[in-house]
């Protein structure tokens, strides 16, 4: 039962325009999302995150929109650089189990 | 100077061996995780520690048995290795394992088994 999907397994963008990864969830007591940037053979390291009571949070080029009737949120970076291609994964968690749920990510390739 | 840091990174063993995952963060963080990433690319928690503690435990065989000696270190043992233990093990941790928090993650331990 996949609760956070991530249904684009790939992204190719040019360098200087904008990238849009998105991210559906099932589980509406989920109450706090973020957005994790991978590199080969590292760890996930944090970028992004959104309340539930937000439905925008922008941090430089980035910026994570989220949708609750939807139960949709979408990563946005603009410009896009070369250095942001890498697997991007969403989270979710709920305050009452103190777990995060992942997508599978999304891979973006930002061409040069 | 890693936050989180992992070792061995790379594991290859034969299947019916018993193994160790060591994790060490140094970030004063309370709350320690074990992640596992299987061959479909899901990241799926499998415990976490809060000071010593074991406060998440998810459906996972019992020939995999946490240890956390204090609260900068969550090791992960493994008995009995079965092919479908490939996978990456990422180790992370948060200041006290509040869903509002970012975790911080170690590089991850590839574990191959022949």
């Amino acid at each position: 039962d996949q609760q956070v999907k991530q249904n684009s397994p790939s992204l190719s963008v040019q360098e200087g325009r904008i990238s849009i990864l998105n991210c559906d969830y099932t589980n509406s007591m989920f109450d706090y999302f973020l957005w994790y940037k991978k590199y080969p053979a590292e760890g996930p390291t944090f970028l992004i995150s959104i309340s539930s009571i937000k439905d925008k949070n922008e941090d430089g080029r980035f910026t994570v929109f989220l949708n609750k009737s939807a139960k949709h949120l979408s990563l946005h970076i603009v410009p896009s650089q070369p250095g942001d291609s890498a697997v991007y994964f969403c989270a979710a968690s709920d305050s009452g189990t103190y777990k995060y749920i992942f997508g599978t990510g999304t891979r973006l390739k930002v061409l040069a | 100077d890693t936050a989180v840091s992992q070792t061995p990174k790379y594991l290859v063993t034969q299947m019916g061996n018993d193994k160790s995952i060591k994790c060490e963060q140094n970030l004063g963080h309370d709350t320690m995780y074990w992640y596992k990433q299987d061959s479909k690319k899901f990241l799926k928690i499998m415990f976490s520690y809060n000071n010593k503690e074991l406060i998440i435990n998810e459906t996972v065989p019992n020939r995999f048995s946490p240890k956390s000696p204090d609260k900068a270190h969550l090791n992960l043992h493994i008995n009995s290795l079965e092919l479908g233990d490939s996978a990456v093990y990422f180790c992370a941790s948060s200041p006290d394992g509040g869903s509002n928090q970012p975790q911080h993650f170690g590089d991850g331990t590839r574990l191959s088994i022949l």
